[in-house]
């Protein structure tokens, strides 16, 4: 069975502080990660994909990907109070399918 | 402002009644998603449609779900007879065939009694 784990946290920062959410996925043959944040009895809300092992950067957030080790994260530099919510990873094994997502880690940051 | 839309926005129903929700995808889009999310359970997939054609429906029980997609801009999915254990949050989600990026609806938040 596909899949995908995450920390339930909270997780804890100070405002201004680098955030670090982590994901690991069981199928190795997924090719696209996603990371989405959903507030509070809202919807999820795509902030970011990556495809390729590496490092991908917009703005404050940063993915990361490890595919030998099967391992996503995502990095929200200079934290905010508005960043806190529930960020779900997900991963999808060809563009356009279902993605299989975490059961997301609760962030919270503090002013 | 393209989104997606889903109606009703809460239904409180009680056992054993019938329960409709609807999805109208963003204009254009050939990939339609049904998500269904729980405390417990999270986020999975019920069914997926492509170009009106059903993919992957195996996260749905059969017994008693169904989804449909009468034309390209209505997605449906049912539930006949409703249980309390079908309380939850329904996603729909849209994108494109060949494109990862998928809009997700408000949802609709079911309660049955």
């Amino acid at each position: 069975q596909k899949e995908v784990e995450q920390n339930s946290g909270p997780l804890s920062v100070p405002e201004g502080a680098i955030a670090s959410l982590n994901c690991t996925y069981s199928d190795r043959g997924s090719q696209s990660f996603f990371w989405y944040r959903q507030y509070s009895g809202k919807s999820p809300e795509l902030i970011m994909f990556i495809y390729s092992n590496g490092d991908k950067e917009d703005g404050r957030f940063t993915a990361q990907l490890n595919k030998a080790s099967q391992y996503v994260s995502l990095l929200i530099r200079d934290s905010q109070p508005s960043d806190s919510a529930t960020y779900l990873c997900a991963v999808n094994v060809q563009a356009g399918t279902a993605l299989i997502f975490g059961k997301g880690t609760t962030l919270s940051v503090s002013s | 402002d393209a989104r997606v839309t889903q109606t009703p926005r809460h239904k409180v129903t009680e056992m054993g009644q019938e329960v409709t929700m609807r999805c109208q995808p963003i204009l254009g889009h050939n990939t339609v998603f049904w998500y269904r999310q729980t405390m417990m359970q999270g986020l999975e997939l019920l069914a997926y449609f492509r170009n009106r054609a059903p993919l992957d429906d195996s996260g749905m029980p059969k017994d008693r779900f169904s989804a449909e997609m009468p034309d390209a801009t209505l997605a449906t999915l049912k539930i006949q007879p409703s249980e309390p254990r079908d309380s939850a949050v329904y996603f729909c989600a849209s994108g494109l065939g060949s494109v990862n990026t998928q809009y997700f609806g408000p949802g609709t938040r079911l309660t049955v009694l």
